[in-house]
């Protein structure tokens, strides 16, 4: 399995400002997705980080507000632009692995959990 | 785009007992089906999944089934333990195709009381 960190973990942000968040996966891999888990919710994509091109991004999200970067194929961030409130929830990076026979899963980092005060 | 149902959103079992969670999916063309667990501070960890050209799936306590005319899988949990309670997530995905892209469900919060 892939191994993911992300950082910070947690932080604490005044409403306005910026705060990106670091996935950094420990083998290259061609995609890395970003996911939102609102308090007490499920989880929602935000958009794929492709490497060499501009993200994918879902509908109700824009580059504006979650620009993103992948830099090379181990790395990618993910900023959260001039925030409120109603962005606090949970941000996780996800990297897909195709194992020996051609099985692909999808492993998550453990989350940076962002509070906006 | 796909839309993945999940039940129930809590369930509580007393210890050794089973467990069950379903999921219904409205995407045909998904063929991949995962089942996350998500301890309190911590990130969705995978512990079972079942792609569609198999109907059930077994490993140790775990088991997963899928009914494809249906749209819809679930989980079994036996012999339930303490440090079984957690969030439970399903989700459904296209490989290929899909873009390793998945839809989740809402979770169930699964209590295993002593």
């Amino acid at each position: 399995s892939a191994v993911i960190s992300q950082k910070p973990s947690r932080d604490i942000c005044q409403r306005g400002t910026s705060l990106t968040i670091q996935c950094q996966v420990d083998s290259q891999v061609t995609m890395m997705f970003w996911y939102r888990q609102q308090p007490g919710q499920s989880l929602t994509l935000i958009a794929t980080a492709n490497q060499g091109s501009e993200a994918t991004y879902e509908s109700g999200f824009v580059i504006d507000k979650f620009p993103i970067s992948r830099p090379n194929l181990t790395f990618s961030t993910l900023t959260v632009s001039n925030m409120s409130p109603e962005d606090s929830s949970i941000y996780l990076c996800s990297v897909p692995t195709t194992r020996t026979g051609g099985r692909t899963e999808a492993f998550f980092g453990q989350g940076t959990r962002l509070t906006v005060v | 785009g796909e839309n993945v149902e999940q039940h129930p959103s809590t369930l509580s079992v007393q210890e050794g007992d089973s467990a069950v969670i379903k999921c219904t999916y409205s995407d045909s063309a998904s063929n991949y089906f995962p089942w996350y667990k998500q301890e309190l501070g911590k990130g969705p960890q995978l512990i079972i999944d079942i792609r569609s050209n198999v109907g059930e799936k077994k490993d140790q306590r775990i088991a997963v089934t899928l009914n494809k005319t249906a749209k819809h899988f679930s989980l079994h949990i036996t012999e339930t333990q303490p440090e079984d309670s957690a969030v439970y997530f399903c989700a459904a995905s296209r490989i290929p195709g899909g873009g390793n892209k998945l839809t989740f469900g809402t979770g169930t919060q699964l209590k295993v009381e002593l």
